[in-house]
């Protein structure tokens, strides 16, 4: 599987845009890429999943570069609601069993 | 529907006793996962079934863990005896195969465990 590097912590002002990179330079042409959020005392939760190019929901948005080698998790005006910790993973497809490294822990101050 | 449901929330037991932790899957998916969190080892897959069967239980950390699927609804992880060094949040998880894309995984609320 694709190893992923993302940052350990970052802090963000509410209101702000945050933005959260992942690098994953060995990425195969069957995987995608998954952010999960994970807010404390409970368990991950699956907030956006991308191929290429963008991708937007509700909560975020993914963004993807050509050579998929990164990714950018886009938070757009973040609230003290947000802070949490937000895992990148690059699965292939239909694959099941995955790995959470140490993810990103967002803190939003007001 | 209910979201994956697990028990207890939490439970206190001493060094040596048994414990069994329980989960109940979205009904309809095919595959469950028990994890384990701490804040040294972070989240780890330890077990996952699909259909019941277990697939690959490569990340049980030793014989005293155990897990079973008697059938589509429920499972088990059970710890015996249970150490201090077990002591973490266990979370179980459900999702529905058969996507070309990766499946996503819904979690329960997990169990806080406690060994004395």
């Amino acid at each position: 599987l694709a190893k992923t590097t993302q940052p350990i912590s970052m802090d963000s002002y509410e209101g702000q845009e945050v933005n959260i990179t992942c690098s994953h330079n060995n990425i195969a042409t069957n995987d995608y890429i998954t952010w999960y959020q994970q807010f404390p005392s409970q368990g991950p939760r699956f907030i956006i999943q991308g191929y290429k190019t963008k991708v937007t929901n509700e909560v975020a948005s993914l963004f993807i570069p050509a050579d998929r080698k990164s990714s950018t998790l886009s938070l757009p005006r973040v609230s003290l609601s947000d802070t949490a910790v937000y895992y990148c993973l690059v699965v292939p497809g239909g694959y099941q069993k995955v790995t959470f490294g140490t993810g990103t822990k967002l803190q939003v101050i007001p | 529907d209910a979201g994956v449901i697990q028990s207890p929330r939490h439970e206190v037991t001493e060094m040596g006793q048994e414990v069994t932790l329980r989960c109940k899957p979205i009904s309809g998916h095919d595959y469950l996962f028990w994890y384990r969190q701490t804040m040294m080892r972070g989240l780890e897959l330890l077990i996952y079934f699909n259909n019941n069967v277990p697939i690959d239980d490569s990340g049980m950390p030793e014989d005293r863990f155990s897990a079973k699927m008697p059938n589509a609804s429920f499972s088990t992880l059970k710890i015996q005896p249970s150490e201090p060094r077990d002591s973490a949040v266990y979370f179980c998880a459900s999702s529905l195969s058969g996507l070309g894309s990766y499946n996503e995984q819904f979690f329960g609320p997990g169990t806080r465990l406690t060994v004395l």
